[in-house]
């Protein structure tokens, strides 16, 4: 089976640089994906790395490092809007996701 | 697109009554996933299907939750008969086989509270 870690919630101010990091086990693994959602919206899909390395898409980025199983998503230039949870997913055998317990971002004015 | 559609959008029902959600994904999407989101439990998948056909049913928590989808453009899950602790968000998701990438996209989801 899978299991993720990241942490509950993280708070940063307007303008700043948050990193949130995302640790998995699992038995069979095709890449690591983050999804963002919004109080009383859907996920929508953020990112995804299958190879280690950085991945860059506007003010977000996420990286990965399969040896040491770990990945984290990077957010630049805060912006209010941005406030929201970010869910780490694997993708495990198939095209099953596996959702980690999400991290609460807020930003602050 | 319209993007995946869910319908009710919202429903309460007392305990013990059967509950149907349905779900239309992304027209050319062949797979198709139910969702459960709670706060303590976080997002848990249910089911999915590939081509109408259903590959994992090991997340359906008992025997009172069914799921079908008929074609490809219609699924539903069902409740019966339903309990307090199924009150949920329920999400539907859709994705298209594309290399060893998946995406998912996401319905907005139905929230059910059973009294």
């Amino acid at each position: 089976g899978q299991s993720l870690e990241q942490p509950s919630e993280v708070t940063a101010v307007e303008g700043a640089i948050v990193q949130i990091n995302c640790t998995y086990q699992t038995s069979g693994f095709y890449g690591l994906s983050w999804y963002q959602q919004h109080d009383g919206g859907a996920p929508t899909f953020l990112s995804y790395n299958g190879l280690d390395g950085l991945e860059e898409t506007g003010r977000f980025s996420s990286f990965l490092s399969r040896s040491d199983s770990y990945g984290y998503l990077l957010l630049q230039e805060l912006q209010m809007k941005d406030s929201a949870s970010y869910f780490c997913a694997v993708q495990g055998s198939a095209r099953q996701l596996t959702f980690g317990s999400g991290t609460q971002l807020t930003v602050l004015p | 697109d319209a993007g995946v559609i869910q319908s009710p959008r919202h429903e309460v029902t007392e305990m013990g009554q059967e509950v149907t959600l349905r779900c239309k994904p992304i027209s050319g999407h062949d797979y198709l996933f139910w969702y459960r989101q709670t706060m303590m439990r976080g997002l848990e998948l249910l089911i999915y299907f590939n081509n109408n056909v259903p590959i994992d049913d090991s997340g359906m928590p008992e025997d009172r939750f069914s799921a079908k989808m008929p074609n490809a453009s219609f699924s539903t899950l069902k409740i019966q008969p339903s309990e307090p602790r199924d009150s949920a968000v329920y999400f539907c998701a859709s994705s298209l086989t594309q290399g060893a990438m998946e995406t998912q996209y996401f319905g907005p989801g139905t929230r059910l509270l059973v009294l």
